[in-house]
């Protein structure tokens, strides 16, 4: 079973629309889940991290964890082109090891 | 904003060849670590380095890779004799801390391509 999973898109929506990008894993002792932005030709940046479960809110951007069901989620609020880029979620395994998804491809058109 | 800069952002090597693939931390950052993105693929863990010696390696950093802090502020990747499917971007991170959430700062990522 693998780790986290996540749908690779391509997701493309309107400017001004909500995204919702989600993940699932399958290690119940996982407690710290992050959301890294990942532009073309750049390295993964972190926009969040959440602990355990429940929500985090940062601007226009709100991260989700819902332990019992596995399910990490991270929902964009009016976006914007600037947005446009993948997204990976992460879990952290152990002390150091980051374990990601496969990232999400988002576009959002003007 | 302080930076984790990578050199080169690409190398075309030779099947066989050694490459060195070098990344210099943010400054005051303790942990450094090497993750890769084969193309299309999940980014993984590589290797993790603190106080001069790997913490954690997986199961992809076999004996063809090596990593080493040679002056205090370079952390390199060196891989002895590239294979075709070492291909991939090579990312440099560091972080402040050991922690649940240590936070970690990627570089821009080093191409590699194996001929």
């Amino acid at each position: 079973q693998k780790e986290v999973e996540q749908d690779p898109g391509p997701l493309s929506v309107p400017e001004g629309a909500i995204v919702s990008l989600n993940c699932t894993y399958s290690n119940s002792a996982f407690q710290y889940f992050m959301w890294y932005r990942q532009y073309s030709r750049k390295g993964p940046e972190l926009l969040m991290y959440t602990y355990s479960s429940g929500n985090k809110e940062d601007g226009r951007f709100t991260a989700q964890v819902d332990k019992s069901s596995k399910y990490i989620s991270l929902f964009i609020r009016d976006s914007q082109p600037s947005d446009s880029a993948t997204y990976l979620c992460a879990t952290l395994q152990g002390a150091q090891k980051l374990v990601f998804g496969q990232g999400t491809r988002l576009t959002i058109n003007p | 904003e302080p930076e984790v800069t990578q050199t080169p952002s690409h190398q075309v090597t030779q099947m066989g060849q050694e490459v060195i693939l070098r990344c210099v931390p943010i400054s005051n950052h303790l942990y450094f670590y090497w993750y890769r993105q084969i193309l299309g693929q999940k980014v993984e863990f590589l290797v993790s380095f603190y106080n001069n010696e790997i913490s954690e390696k997986s199961e992809i950093f076999d004996d063809q890779f090596s990593v080493e802090r040679p002056d205090g502020s370079n952390f390199t990747l060196k891989i002895r004799s590239t294979k075709l499917e070492d291909s991939a971007m090579y990312f440099c991170a560091s972080g402040p801390r050991l922690s649940g959430a240590n936070v970690l700062t990627f570089g821009a990522g080093s191409r590699l391509t194996v001929l």
